[in-house]
């Protein structure tokens, strides 16, 4: 068990719909990570928020936002869902901004889009 | 553009050891980190190189070679459970840093 968590485990929509998926880091840890996993494929890295501020962008679509919140909880918001949006979105901590220590990875969310 | 090369497959018998490779072309690089992941789990941290030489972790060592852009994920002892994917991933600082994955090795431990 990593420490963190996310919400929910698993997701299922219909296209052309907005879903919200959680994430609360690892006690102690300012930054938290997004990224999206589709089947058989290698993680894409989204984005990136330390203490509540936006720190790096990745290949995030325009219809994807994020935030990060005061208690340091962040969310990923994804609307107007196409079919290949399905996939494995993981939110990750670390304790520092640069993040060249560890990241600690969620369990997922698996989100199939119909 | 950033973009990494680790072998998709590699097979091994258990006891033995176990070479990945990555290679990598970024720019603004900051470090080198490989993750475990086994079927429908998380990835797992094993290790993290910023400087270049070797670093032992138990039955796992990295190295990476930052003139050469090139590390490699050694696993020693192999044993069933190490049946997984294995992710090498850069640290880049331009733009904000940004944690770049490549595909993966899928590594099949066979007894």
């Amino acid at each position: 068990d990593s420490g963190v968590t996310q919400t929910p485990k698993h997701l299922i929509t219909a296209t052309g719909q907005r879903v919200t998926l959680r994430c609360s880091p690892r006690s102690g840890d300012l930054s938290v990570y997004w990224y999206q996993q589709s089947l058989d494929q290698g993680l894409q890295f989204l984005i990136q928020y330390y203490n509540g501020e936006e720190r790096a962008k990745g290949n995030i679509l325009e219809r994807f936002s994020a935030q990060q919140f005061p208690d340091l909880h962040s969310e990923l918001n994804l609307s107007s869902l196409e079919l290949g949006d399905s996939a494995l979105y993981f939110c990750a901590s670390s304790e520092r901004r640069e993040g060249s220590d560890t990241q600690y990875f969620g369990p997922g969310t698996r989100l199939t889009v119909l | 553009g950033q973009s990494l090369e680790q072998p998709s497959e590699v097979t091994a018998v258990e006891g033995a050891i176990v070479q990945i490779n990555c290679t990598y072309q970024t720019s603004g690089f900051y470090g080198l980190s490989w993750y475990q992941q086994h079927d429908g789990g998380a990835p797992t941290f094993l290790s993290y190189n910023a400087l270049d030489g070797l670093e032992e972790t138990g039955r796992f060592s990295s190295f990476l070679s930052r003139s050469d852009s090139y590390g490699y994920l050694l696993l020693q002892e192999l044993q069933m459970k190490d049946s997984a994917s294995y992710f090498c991933a850069v640290r880049v600082g331009t733009g904000g840093f940004k944690t770049i994955f490549g595909a993966g090795t899928r590594l099949f431990v066979k007894a």
